[in-house]
């Protein structure tokens, strides 16, 4: 089975940093996503990690530890249009199907 | 080039009804994944299709069908409607089967139903 965790709500300042973290415990593993989502609207792609590590995308980073289980997404500088909610998402192995978790709601305040 | 397209954008049906929802695919792209959103559940796999054909299934009772066309846009069934189908409806499309980074989601179908 799939079991992704995340917090279900964060509250940072305009101009901080935020750390959403994930955990999962997957019956497999091929690659952690993070997406963006704004009240009413598609998910839009973020982040993806298949190795151990940290990928820098300009203020997004998100980082990946496979043998913990975890991952986290740092948005940094942040902005009053970063309030959204952010999805982590698992992919299997065997047929790439995406698990994701219940998303993490960030509100920016000023 | 176009998004992916999602109709209609809301829908509200009574119980017992079934709906058939709409997704139009990114010019190119033969894969279409549907998902159900609601809140404190996040995205919940329904199905995969790629090429007409069903690849994946999620752990949905059979009241949830769905099918792909020639063109790959795909359409999704729900039959005898309960009021835990309402929910936003996602649709995502990639060029093939595992190339999650260039899958884009459409907006959504927000099924409510009464």
């Amino acid at each position: 089975g799939q079991n992704i965790d995340q917090p279900t709500e964060m509250t940072a300042t305009e101009g901080a940093i935020v750390q959403i973290n994930c955990t999962y415990q997957t019956s497999g593993f091929n690659g952690l996503f993070w997406y963006q989502q704004h009240a009413g609207e598609a998910p839009t792609f973020l982040s993806y990690n298949v190795l151990d590590g940290l990928e820098e995308k300009g203020r997004f980073s998100s980082f990946l530890s496979r043998s913990k289980g975890y991952s986290y997404l740092l948005l940094k500088e942040l902005q009053m249009k970063d309030s959204a909610s952010y999805l982590c998402a698992v992919r299997d192995p065997n047929d790439y199907k995406l698990s994701f978790g219940a998303g993490t709601t960030v509100t920016v305040r000023a | 080039k176009a998004g992916v397209t999602q109709t209609p954008r809301y829908l509200i049906k009574t119980r017992g009804q079934q709906v058939t929802l709409s997704c139009s695919p990114i010019s190119g792209h033969r894969s279409v994944s549907w998902y159900q959103q609601t809140p404190g559940q996040g995205l919940q796999f329904l199905f995969e299709y790629f090429s007409e054909t069903q690849r994946n299934k999620g752990n949905f009772p059979g009241r949830f069908s769905g099918r792909q066309f020639s063109n790959s846009r795909s359409e999704m069934n729900v039959s005898t409607l309960e009021l835990g189908d309402s929910a936003l409806y996602l649709c995502a499309s990639s060029p093939a089967p595992g190339d999650n980074t260039e899958a884009f989601f459409g907006q959504g179908t927000r099924l409510t139903v009464v």
